[in-house]
């Protein structure tokens, strides 16, 4: 089974809207760590935010912010007021208990954003 | 801002040949990756290393790839007789040390990436 499963291959918004990118993951470890990264088409990967399991409210960063969901096992990336520099692909991924390091990540969703 | 940076940005090698693919990682952190995401797939576990040492790797990461330290500020990866599966972006990471009992909550800092084509 995926751990992290991003069903929207690719999704478009027009500038100003908001938009919601899904991910669904898997794991039967109650300390986890959900993040978001973008990558632009220049091929950098940017942290945008972060969502621990133990954590009591949604995450925010500025127009950035998670619908996390734990009886879901969800963790949606919400963008607000999209701009045409938000056009990238965007990729959820998960540290998966206290004593590991890495990341598993999913296939991503690529964000067009449109005038 | 501090920045994670790789080089070079992009490396051609014939197959067989071993390559070095060099990063600095931001100078206070003390967790180092290696990922890679060969073309239009997901992103890809190596490698993290830690105290000097690896402290995890993926079953991907077989005696052909090694990873060093070499002089306090460089962490390189090194792929001996490359093979045209190895024809990916490899992105090199780093991370801080908290301080706090678990490394769950701290995100990873990517360079840019290396594009390694193997031909």
């Amino acid at each position: 089974a995926q751990k992290i499963t991003q069903t929207q291959p690719g999704m478009f918004v027009q500038e100003k809207e908001a938009v919601t990118l899904d991910c669904t993951y898997d794991t039967s470890d109650p300390s986890y760590g959900l993040f978001w990264y973008k990558q632009p088409s220049s091929g950098e990967m940017i942290f945008l935010i972060y969502q621990g399991s133990y954590d009591q409210q949604n995450a925010t960063e500025g127009r950035y912010s998670l619908n996390f969901q734990k009886a879901r096992k969800s963790a949606n990336l919400v963008i607000s007021a999209s701009q045409l520099g938000d056009s990238a692909m965007y990729f959820c991924a998960m540290r998966e208990g206290s004593n590991t390091d890495k990341l598993i990540f999913g296939t991503g969703t690529r964000l067009q954003v449109f005038p | 801002e501090p920045e994670v940076t790789q080089t070079p940005s992009h490396q051609v090698t014939q197959m067989g040949q071993e390559v070095i693919l060099r990063c600095v990682p931001i100078s206070n952190h003390l967790y180092f990756y290696w990922y890679r995401q060969i073309l239009g797939q997901k992103v890809e576990f190596l490698v993290s290393f830690y105290n000097n040492e690896i402290s995890e790797k993926s079953e991907i990461f077989d005696d052909q790839f090694s990873v060093e330290r070499p002089d306090g500020s460089n962490f390189t990866l090194k792929i001996r007789s490359t093979k045209l599966e190895d024809s990916a972006m490899y992105f090199c990471a780093s991370s801080e040390d908290n301080g706090a009992f678990t490394h769950l909550e701290t995100e990873a800092f990517f360079g840019q990436g290396t594009r390694l084509t193997v031909v």
